[in-house]
C-alpha cells in the first residue's frame, strides 16, 4: 500500500465549478500536511499547509481529518490557471523532514 | 535570483557513464533534499542534509548514488555506471531547519536525466 494515495484523475471541469481531491495516508504518526501545486514539467510549489481544524486561503480550502486520516482540498470558482496537478504530503515530523508525496491528481479547467 | 538553482537543466547520457548534478540552495538554508521524480508519479525522497551531514538516506539510494554537501553550502548528488531506471528529473529542494520559523521546503526546477 502506497503511503499517501491519491486519485490521478484527470479531473476536467469547467471554468468556474468546485472541485474537490482527496487523499489518504497510511502512517497514522504523520504530523504535518500540505497541498502541493507542480505545473507540467516545472519543479513542485507549496499551496497549502493543512491543519486539523481546516484552512482557507481565497478559493482553496484544506481539510485534515486524522482520525481517518484523510486530506482534502476544494478549489471554488475554478480558473484556467489553476490547471495543473495537485499533490498531496504528509511528513512525519513537525517540519524540516522529508516528505512523502502522492501520485497527484490531475486538474484540467475548460471553458 | 535568490531561489533554488540546479545544473545542469538537463542531461544525456549512455548507459553505465557517470553523472554528476549540482544544487545550490537559498543562501540562508541549512536543510537540502534530493528528491526523484519519473512521469506520472509524486517525488520521491532521496537524503538530505543538514548543514554538511548527511542525516537520511532512502533505500531507493542505492550504492551507485553519492551525495555530498562538503561546506554545507550547494551540495552535488552523482551517479556512477548509470541504468536505464535511472531516467527522471531529479530535484533539489532547500528549507530552514528546527526551530526556526517555517520549514517550507523550496524547489529547483530540476536535472531532467535520461539514460540511452
Amino acid at each position: 500500500r502506497k503511503e499517501v494515495e491519491q486519485d490521478p484523475g484527470p479531473f476536467n471541469v469547467p471554468e468556474g465549478a468546485t472541485v474537490a481531491f482527496n487523499c489518504t495516508y497510511s502512517n497514522s504518526a504523520s504530523q504535518s500536511f500540505f497541498w502541493y501545486r507542480q505545473d507540467c514539467r516545472k519543479e513542485p510549489k507549496l499551496l497549502m499547509s493543512v491543519y486539523s481544524s481546516g484552512n482557507e486561503d481565497g478559493r482553496f480550502t484544506a481539510q485534515l481529518n486524522r482520525a481517518s486520516q484523510y486530506i482534502s482540498l476544494l478549489i471554488r470558482d475554478s480558473k484556467l490557471s489553476d490547471s495543473a496537478t495537485y499533490l498531496c504530503v504528509v511528513s512525519l515530523t513537525g517540519g524540516g523532514n522529508k516528505l512523502t508525496f502522492g501520485t497527484g491528481t490531475q486538474l484540467k479547467v475548460e471553458l | 535570483d535568490t531561489g533554488v538553482s540546479q545544473d545542469p537543466r538537463h542531461k544525456i547520457t549512455k548507459r553505465g557513464q557517470n553523472v554528476t548534478f549540482r544544487c545550490d540552495p537559498i543562501s540562508e538554508h541549512n536543510r537540502l533534499y534530493w528528491y526523484r521524480q519519473t512521469l506520472g508519479q509524486g517525488p520521491e525522497f532521496l537524503t538530505y542534509f543538514q548543514n554538511e551531514a548527511q542525516l537520511e538516506k532512502s533505500r531507493l539510494l542505492s550504492d551507485r548514488f553519492s551525495a555530498e554537501r562538503p561546506k554545507g553550502s550547494f551540495s552535488t548528488l552523482e551517479i556512477q555506471r548509470t541504468e536505464q531506471g535511472d531516467s527522471a528529473m531529479y530535484l533539489c529542494a532547500s528549507s530552514l531547519g528546527p526551530g526556526q520559523s517555517s520549514y517550507e521546503q523550496y524547489f529547483g526546477p530540476g536535472t531532467r536525466l535520461t539514460v540511452t
